[in-house]
């Protein structure tokens, strides 16, 4: 099966300050790929998600990279704020009918302001 | 629109015995999903429910089973309740089940098993 992998597990970065979570999967089938941020006491959120046709995908200060050669996707955050402080979860799926979702073990960002 | 709700938040169980949980998914969603989130770990995928039907199962043994409901709302049962089942559940809905349909998911229960 899938394996997803997620680096680092914490991350503390200066607000302002930009910060990069890294993630390989082993499935080279895998076809969709969401990021998800989890805070205290809720369930995960969608943030930004990819498909393997595009390699990159933006939304103001979040973006997504793909290369699907080296099996790795990246999420970038911009100018960090504190409330982007949270857990932040990446996963991939094959997007077919089994539509199972394989989540590495999350980051935990902390936005010192 | 109400999001995906859960229930009960916090659970207290003793080891050997069996627990319900219940989730309801966002109105028009047939899809249901279930994880498991131990802590410090990330999110395991226990269980997929679409049109009442089970679709695929994680690499739980068969004491976790649930099933989906007409109106899809969808429980989680586990039986025989151990130490290691303590852990955040976590239930996601989806509008169908077509590739890479976005999950949303609820604010999950809590459950301690002593």
């Amino acid at each position: 099966g899938e394996n997803v992998e997620q680096h680092p597990s914490t991350l503390s970065v200066q607000e302002g300050d930009s910060a990069v979570i890294k993630c390989t999967y082993s499935d080279s089938a895998s076809n969709y790929f969401p990021w998800y941020k989890q805070e205290l006491g809720k369930g995960p959120q969608l943030i930004i998600d990819i498909r393997s046709n595009v390699g990159e995908k933006k939304d103001q200060r979040i973006a997504v990279t793909l290369n699907k050669t080296a099996k790795h996707f990246s999420l970038h955050i911009t100018e960090t704020q504190p409330e982007d402080s949270a857990v932040y979860f990446c996963a991939a799926s094959r997007g077919n009918n089994f539509n199972k979702f394989y989540f590495g073990s999350g980051t935990k960002l902390n936005v010192k302001p | 629109e109400a999001g995906v709700t859960q229930s009960p938040t916090h659970l207290i169980k003793t080891r050997g015995q069996q627990v319900t949980l219940r989730c309801s998914p966002i109105s028009g969603h047939t899809s249901v999903y279930w994880y498991q989130q131990a802590l410090g770990l990330g999110l395991q995928f226990l269980l997929w429910y679409d049109e009442g039907e089970e679709r695929n199962r994680g690499n739980f043994p068969p004491r976790f089973s649930g099933r989906q409901f007409p109106n899809y709302s969808s429980e989680l049962n586990v039986n025989a309740l151990e130490l290691e089942d303590s852990a955040l559940y976590l239930c996601a809905s989806s509008l169908g089940a077509g590739p890479g349909d976005e999950q949303f998911f609820g604010p999950g229960t809590r459950l301690t098993v002593l």
